[in-house]
């Protein structure tokens, strides 16, 4: 069965750094796109980042880019997303998914606050 | 980056009723592989989303068959053909033929 777990979202204050992990299990992560999207709260799906199987593909919202960085430990089946100078606007529950929303985490939220 | 525009916003429907939510792409999504990625998502309350339909007609394995998708070009809808209580939820289109994937603004729906 396919799982996909989230984890290390919390609080940080503005400026701040986070690093998001995607444990990945039931398919091999190798094989796929692996993406990130976000939702703040009460408001609607975006996507944030993504990455190919072998990670010579990576592709950023502009929202994002120069601050997250999306990553992939392939013998791991692990998925990551490192984010750096962290603003309000960035609070949101961050959801990884497989290809196209195929299969959906349950989510990690990340709370940008002082 | 394409627009997907959805609508209404807001879908209000008797039980066991039909549903239909529109959504709009300020391009084409032929893909150049010959695909076109447009998906659809449910999203339930408190849940995370689900895939209902992918490349614009395809149902998710699980998914009821009274959930269909249709359309080309810039043009797509998502029909329920009867509407359960449990399919409250929020629904999102999705396109993933250009960098950046982009979503609709969600379509809630709701029991009269």
């Amino acid at each position: 069965e396919v799982q996909l777990v989230e984890s290390g979202g919390g609080l940080v204050q503005p400026g701040g750094s986070l690093r998001l992990s995607c444990a990945a299990s039931g398919f091999t992560l190798s094989s796929h796109w692996m993406n990130w999207v976000r939702q703040a709260p009460g408001k609607g799906l975006v996507w944030v980042s993504g990455i190919n199987g072998d990670g010579s593909s990576i592709a950023y919202a502009d929202s994002v880019k120069g601050r997250f960085t999306i990553s992939r430990d392939n013998a791991k089946n692990t998925l990551y997303l490192q984010m750096n100078s962290l603003r309000a606007e960035d609070t949101a529950v961050y959801y990884c998914t497989r290809d196209l929303g195929a299969w959906w985490g349950q989510g990690t939220l990340v709370t940008v606050s002082s | 980056d394409v627009v997907m525009t959805q609508s209404p916003l807001s879908l209000p429907v008797t039980l066991g009723q039909p549903a239909s939510i529109s959504c709009r792409s300020s391009q084409g999504l032929v893909h150049s592989d010959g695909n076109t990625y447009l998906n659809w998502f449910q999203q339930r309350p408190g849940q995370s989303p689900r895939r209902l339909i992918y490349k614009v007609s395809n149902r998710d394995s699980g998914v009821p068959d009274r959930f269909s998708g249709s359309g080309s070009g810039t043009d797509f809808t998502l029909k329920i053909s009867r509407v359960e209580a449990e399919d409250v939820g929020v629904y999102y289109c999705v396109q993933g033929t250009r960098w950046p994937w982009t979503f609709g603004q969600g379509t809630r729906v709701e029991i009269k």
